[in-house]
C-alpha cells in the first residue's frame, strides 16, 4: 500500500523559510517522480514543480528562485523548501507521486498547512 | 502559465448527468492527451478519477467519463449521487514540461 505522509502545520513570519517533508511508504522514493502542489484558502490547485528519479528538479516560474526540492533516499523522504515567505504563500502544500511515465498524479499526501503571518 | 478555465459551479439532481468543461490552449490541453481529473472533498487531498483524458484508475466508478475536443476537455458524471458533491479539477501536461491545473468546479447535488 502506497502512502505519502507529510509533516505538520507550520506558522512562519514574513521573510522566513519553511521546509515541508513528504515521507513515502510502500515503495522506493527514488523510483518515482514527486510533484509539489499548493492550494491557497478557497483557491484552486497550483502546480509548483517536480523532483525526478535522478534527483533533477523542475520549478514553476511562478516561484522565481524561492523554491528548492530535495530528497533523502535513505529516509525515503522528499522535501520542499520555500524561502522569502509572504502572506500570499499561506496555503496547504501537497506532495503527489506521478505514475511511472504517466503524466498524472496517482497518490497524494494529506497536505501540510503553512500559515505566513506576523 | 495561466490556469485552465472551468465553470465555477455545476448543479444537478440525483440520477442526472452533468458535464464539466476544461478549456486550455494548444500548448496544454490541445497539444497532448495528458489531461487528468481530480475530485476533492472539503478538507481532503485531491483524488485521481480520470487520466489520459478518459482512462479510469482501478476502483473509480464508471459513472465518471472523459473526452476531449480541440483545446477543451470534459468530465461527465452520470447517475449523479450525493457523494459526488465535491470540487473537481482538471490538469494538463504542457509544452514546457510543466503542469497546469484548472480553476476548479464545485459540483452541487440538489
Amino acid at each position: 500500500q502506497v502512502y505519502l505522509v507529510q509533516s505538520g502545520a507550520e506558522v512562519k513570519e514574513p521573510g522566513a523559510s519553511v521546509k515541508v517533508s513528504c515521507r513515502a511508504s510502500g515503495y522506493s522514493l527514488s523510483n518515482y517522480v514527486i510533484h509539489w502542489v499548493r492550494q491557497a484558502p478557497g483557491q484552486w490547485l497550483q502546480w509548483m514543480g517536480w523532483i525526478n528519479t535522478d534527483g533533477n528538479t523542475k520549478y514553476s516560474q511562478t516561484f522565481q528562485g524561492r523554491l528548492t526540492f530535495t530528497r533523502d533516499t535513505s529516509a525515503n523522504t522528499a522535501y520542499m523548501e520555500l524561502s522569502s515567505l509572504r502572506s500570499e504563500d499561506t496555503a496547504v502544500y501537497y506532495c503527489a507521486r506521478e505514475r511511472s511515465s504517466g503524466t498524472y498524479f496517482e497518490y497524494w499526501g494529506q497536505g501540510a498547512l503553512v500559515t505566513v503571518s506576523s | 502559465q495561466s490556469a485552465l478555465t472551468q465553470p465555477a459551479s455545476v448543479a444537478g439532481s440525483p440520477g442526472q448527468s452533468i458535464t464539466i468543461s476544461c478549456t486550455g490552449t494548444s500548448s496544454d490541453v490541445g497539444g497532448y492527451n495528458y489531461v487528468s481529473w481530480y475530485q476533492q472533498h472539503p478538507g481532503k487531498a485531491p483524488k485521481l478519477i480520470l487520466y489520459h483524458v478518459s482512462d479510469r484508475p482501478s476502483g473509480v466508478s464508471n459513472r465518471f467519463s472523459g473526452s476531449k475536443s480541440g483545446n477543451t476537455a470534459s468530465l461527465t458524471i452520470s447517475g449523479l449521487q450525493a457523494e459526488d458533491e465535491a470540487d473537481y479539477y482538471c490538469s494538463s501536461y504542457t509544452t514546457t514540461v510543466t503542469y497546469v491545473f484548472g480553476t476548479g468546479t464545485k459540483v452541487t447535488v440538489l
